[in-house]
């Protein structure tokens, strides 16, 4: 079975522009979430997504946004980057609200 | 909302030897536990979980135990070998603000 698979693998920009990370979840898994992992910290919770609608989102500013597809994928926007964007932006799906959540190798942004 | 703080942020054993990692968490409806493992450049990897119904579970070298009284649970590996070295994280899920809480990491090092 086919784990959760996210793209691009590495990602540069330049500050102001936009990003778009994508992530696909494993087969079946209805849930995708999104979370930040900042050079050498923990994982800082962004985005959940269920069954097309978003469920529930952290404490970052409006300018990250996603959204989830009919397939269960789901994109990550980040616009009007900053350089403290720069980060691990790691995808995980679960198939159970509260329940088993496994993760994707991450797209690393950089922001110059 | 919950909070988990995890202890040790760094630890090295010699090989062979056990490592325990602790974590504590602040809301008593929190009802699942799982830990991750991170190597460098790679995703979290879901090692072991544990449901609030349970006071441990084991699977061959790793073990993780519960204890909802004192609202703490912990990583237990024994014999433990070089690709053992990895960041572990712990997690518990908030079911009152439907997310996964992350603690901050512990660094292991299994010295050969």
């Amino acid at each position: 079975e086919a784990g959760v698979t996210q793209s691009p693998t590495h990602l540069i920009k330049t500050r102001g522009q936009q990003a778009t990370l994508r992530c696909s979840p494993i087969s079946g898994h209805t849930s995708v979430y999104w979370y930040q992992q900042a050079l050498g910290l923990g994982l800082q919770f962004l985005l959940w997504y269920d069954e097309g609608e978003e469920r529930n989102r952290g404490n970052f500013p409006p300018r990250f946004s996603g959204r989830q597809f009919p397939n269960y994928s789901s994109e990550l926007n980040v616009n009007a980057l900053e350089l403290e964007d720069s980060a691990l932006y790691l995808c995980a799906s679960s198939s159970l609200i509260g329940g088993e959540q496994y993760f994707g190798p991450g797209t690393r942004l950089t922001v110059t | 909302g919950e909070n988990v703080e995890q202890h040790p942020s760094t630890l090295s054993v010699q090989e062979g030897d056990s490592a325990v990692i602790k974590c504590t968490y602040s809301d008593s409806a929190s009802n699942y536990f799982p830990w991750y493992k991170q190597e460098l450049g790679k995703g979290p990897q879901l090692i072991i979980d544990i449901r609030s119904n349970v006071g441990e579970k084991k699977d061959q070298r790793i073990a993780v135990t519960l204890n909802k009284t004192a609202k703490h649970f912990s990583l237990h590996i024994t014999e433990t070998q070089p690709e053992d070295s990895a960041v572990y994280f712990c997690a518990a899920w908030d079911s009152g603000t439907y997310k996964y809480i992350f603690g901050t990491g512990t660094r292991l090092k299994v010295l050969a």
